[in-house]
């Protein structure tokens, strides 16, 4: 079985500033790893996905993440944050046999301060 | 294209009550996964459905079901509600079932407050 632990409930940042999202992964397989954004009052949208290759994986939104296989981690990075990058970010993971059902992590609260 | 939509948006019903919500996916989506969402418990798969079959299932009673008809609808249905069924219920379509190339798109979601 797959496990998500998403290490910080709430991050504050300052605009323009860098920040780091922290996640590791507990799976005894192979698996995807995902980050997903979610707005107020709205669904989830998938920011980026790790599923083979390079371990530095880019998104949308200027995020990127990377696998660490040693460490089970993914930590989503970003150079420098705006305003409208408030939100809820979610960290989550798939067994690569059953990748339709995403395990997810408790979620991380991105908050930019002016 | 049109996204994922989810009907109602907004439901309120009492404790016992039966419920049934809708998923319309992404036209030529044929796969469609449900999800709960909930303070407490965070983000929980519910189960899955492609070409009108269920795929995956979490760990749910069984008074939560799903179907999905030939037109890739899908539908959940929570029997006997109890309080803590209250929860933010979301539906993801993809093109196909079972691969992390296939990206899941999220409809909006069904809050369902259940008095």
């Amino acid at each position: 079985a797959q496990s998500v632990t998403q290490l910080d409930s709430q991050v504050p940042v300052f605009e323009e500033a860098p920040v780091e999202l922290r996640c590791n992964y507990s799976s005894s397989v192979s698996v995807y790893l995902f980050w997903y954004v979610q707005y107020p009052n709205q669904g989830l949208q998938l920011l980026l996905k790790y599923l083979s290759g390079s371990t530095l994986v880019k998104g949308i939104n200027g995020f990127e993440a990377e696998f660490n296989k040693s460490q089970t981690s993914f930590h989503l990075r970003k150079p420098s944050v705006h305003i409208s990058d408030t939100a809820e970010y979610f960290c989550a993971v798939s067994d690569r046999s059953s990748a339709s059902k995403i395990i997810f992590g408790s979620g991380t609260r991105l908050s930019i301060r002016p | 294209k049109a996204g994922v939509t989810q009907t109602p948006r907004y439901l309120i019903k009492t404790r016992g009550q039966q419920v049934t919500l809708s998923c319309s996916p992404i036209s030529g989506h044929r796969s469609v996964s449900w999800y709960q969402q909930t303070p407490g418990q965070g983000l929980q798969f519910l189960f899955e459905y492609f070409s009108e079959t269920q795929r995956n299932k979490g760990n749910f009673p069984g008074r939560f079901s799903g179907r999905q008809f030939s037109n890739s609808r899908s539908e959940m249905n929570v029997s006997t509600l109890e309080l803590g069924d209250s929860a933010l219920y979301l539906c993801a379509s993809s093109f196909r079932s079972g691969t992390g190339q296939n990206e899941q798109f999220f409809g909006p979601g069904t809050r369902l407050t259940v008095l």
